[in-house]
Formats: C-alpha cells, sequence, structure tokens
C-alpha cells in the first residue's frame, strides 16, 4: 500500500530554478528516503533524514522532515537539465524491512 | 564495483505461463528486497530476505507468486499462471549488513503479459 503521497505530481521549471517536491505519510517513521527514477527503471538513492533530525543537506539538495505534520519536502536547487526524472519519497520503521515508496512527483527541466 | 543486476532485461509472456525473474545482489549484501512498479499501484514493496529467509511473505500480491533465494546470494521471483495484471516493472534491491537503511537498486525486469 501507498504510504506517502507527493505533490505536485509533476513540475516543469526552467534549467537554473529550484525545484520543491513534498511528500505526505501516514505512520510513525524511523527515517525517510528520497530516491530519483530515470526512465522508469532503477532507482538511486538520494538522501536519508532520520526521524529525529529536521533538515539535511547534500550538495545541492535539502532535505527537511517535519515528524508533527508527517511531511517532508525535497529542495534542489540549480536546477539542470540532467536532473529530469521522477522522485520519491519512501519511509521506513527501521531495520531490514521494505521501504513504503510515495507516487512520486515527475520533474522536468526545461533547457 | 558491480551494482545489482537483474535479467532479463524485458520479459514478454502469454497469459498463463509461467516466468522466473532473477536477481544478482551487490557482492557481501546479505538483505535481499524485492519491489513491483506498475502504473495503477505505482512502487510495491514484494518481499524481503535476510540471508536465505524471508521472515514475512504477506506482502506477495498471490499464491502464484513465490520467491527464493539460495547461497545468501542470488535470489528468483517466480510467477506462476500470468496473468495481464501483472504486467509490471518488477525491482530488485539489497543492502549491506552495516546499513540496512538504504537501499541499492537494480535497473528491473520489464514485464508484459499479453
Amino acid at each position: 500500500s501507498q504510504q506517502g503521497e507527493e505533490d505536485p505530481q509533476a513540475l516543469s521549471i526552467q534549467e537554473g530554478e529550484n525545484a520543491t517536491m513534498n511528500c505526505s505519510y501516514k505512520t510513525s517513521i524511523n527515517n525517510l528516503q528520497w530516491y530519483r527514477q530515470n526512465s522508469g527503471r532503477g532507482l538511486v538513492h538520494l538522501i536519508l533524514i532520520r526521524s529525529n533530525e529536521r533538515e539535511k543537506h547534500s550538495g545541492r539538495l535539502r532535505v527537511t522532515l517535519d515528524t508533527s505534520k508527517k511531511s517532508s519536502s525535497l529542495l534542489i536547487t540549480a536546477s539542470r537539465a540532467a536532473d529530469t526524472a521522477s522522485y520519491f519519497c519512501a519511509t521506513s520503521g527501521g531495520g531490514a524491512d521494505g521501504l513504503t515508496f510515495g507516487k512520486g512527483t515527475h520533474l522536468i527541466i526545461q533547457p | 564495483g558491480a551494482g545489482v543486476s537483474q535479467s532479463p532485461s524485458n520479459k514478454v509472456t502469454e497469459k498463463g505461463k509461467d516466468v522466473e525473474l532473477r536477481c544478482d545482489p551487490i557482492s557481501g549484501h546479505t538483505a535481499l528486497y524485492w519491489y513491483r512498479q506498475s502504473l495503477g499501484q505505482g512502487l510495491e514493496f514484494l518481499i524481503y530476505f535476510q540471508g536465505n529467509s524471508a521472515p514475512d511473505k504477506s506482502g506477495l500480491p498471490s499464491d502464484r507468486f513465490s520467491a527464493e533465494r539460495t547461497g545468501g546470494s542470488v535470489s528468483t521471483l517466480t510467477i506462476q499462471r500470468t496473468q495481464q495484471e501483472d504486467s509490471a516493472v518488477y525491482l530488485c534491491a539489497s543492502s549491506p549488513p552495516w546499513t540496512q537503511e538504504t537501499q541499492y537498486f537494480g535497473p528491473g525486469t520489464r514485464l508484459l503479459v499479453l
């Protein structure tokens, strides 16, 4: 079953602009992760934020987590054409269990 | 080192036939996961292995689906008597023993049931 809901479902911006995607989830979590998927194939792990963290940075990526609102956001700064992909949030209860994914945001960067 | 590999990349089969999908995890990764991605259902978790055992099989969509892992490495996902609704991309992922939070995904097998 889908736990996360991303919005928007699709986002189209100009190269160089910032892109923000949001994710909401329903149950308590141990951590929340963001993945990128190109062309409907394998997913690439981008960043993980734990339930006791509020913000995390990695290169041009900034992730926030608000456990009181059960929501997270992913910000990609200074977007590039290569950032065009689908982005998914995924939640984990901890340990080696399966991830619960949201429906994804399809991001298009216009050159 | 090599990433997670899956075979075949694409599979077209007729309704009612059995199919077998294979996953080779990253060497040394003890946890292995299967997911299904379809237009209607998004990304669904199916099953995971810790070593050769699968503690919870409740995520498998029906009793036509089975999975096994031998030698703590390669895993196969078998779908018997395929149905058109089984058409999807089947993704495999693995995790190392020292951090099982991050999963490394393979390129997937795109299954089309005619």
